[in-house]
């Protein structure tokens, strides 16, 4: 198995509602990251994860919450989110957090009314 | 911090031209360099990178790139492309950044292959 699975692929909610995007990737990678891209512009990274631990914030609000449960699966919980946090967000695996490449997912496109 | 420029927006060619997309980057440490791919409608895929070694790398689908150090360049090349390699092509680096590897991405270029 060499890809990376997010789900769900579209997700629309309102400002007040809480909702969680997953991630899962079987390859045996102890790196994964999220990334934030919005239209028309470069992915942009949010968080990594090495062996299960947060390395990595790059002064993301609060209203995005990671949570890495085990090695294969890594979740981005979402609360009291704005209209222009819109943007596909993608999940990315690594082998490790040194020197390697990362293998992304699909993304979740996101919409917030 | 560094940053990744990627000059060229949007290139539209006809098949059988040749491609060269550039990409600049500036940070003065060890670096990795990374071409992604994304399809329309698809997600983003590697096409070659660089760790150490030689500079002319070999991709995938018949991509190469040359890193040149001095000029902190790591361009896209291909002698001839065709209409299936209509896409957005996002140049990589990858850095430390307190003891974890951090991937910063240019701007992309969107390329349009005319039959």
């Amino acid at each position: 198995d060499t890809e990376v699975t997010q789900t769900p692929k579209h997700l629309v909610m309102g400002m007040t509602n809480k909702k969680s995007l997953k991630c899962e990737q079987h390859m045996g990678h102890r790196a994964m990251y999220w990334y934030k891209q919005k239209a028309k512009k470069p992915p942009e990274l949010m968080f990594v994860y090495s062996y299960e631990k947060l390395s990595i914030n790059e002064s993301v609000p609060s209203r995005f919450s990671p949570e890495c449960p085990n090695s294969s699966l890594l979740n981005l919980h979402l609360h009291a989110l704005q209209p222009e946090d819109s943007a596909l967000y993608l999940c990315a695996s690594s082998l490790n957090s040194d020197h390697n490449e990362q293998f992304f997912g699909p993304g979740t496109r996101l919409t917030v009314l | 911090a560094q940053s990744v420029s990627q000059h060229n927006h949007h290139v539209i060619l006809s098949e059988a031209a040749s491609l060269e997309l550039g990409c600049n980057y500036s940070y003065g440490g060890t670096v990795n360099l990374f071409w992604y791919v994304q399809y329309p409608g698809q997600h983003l895929q590697l096409l070659l990178k660089y760790f150490s070694g030689d500079p002319l790398v070999k991709g995938i689908k018949g991509f190469e790139a040359e890193f040149i150090k001095s000029k902190f360049s790591f361009n896209l090349r291909k002698p001839s492309v065709q209409w299936s390699d209509t896409a957005e092509y996002f140049c990589a680096v990858m850095t430390d950044s307190g003891g974890y590897q951090k991937v910063t991405f240019g701007t992309g270029t969107k390329l349009q292959v005319i039959p």
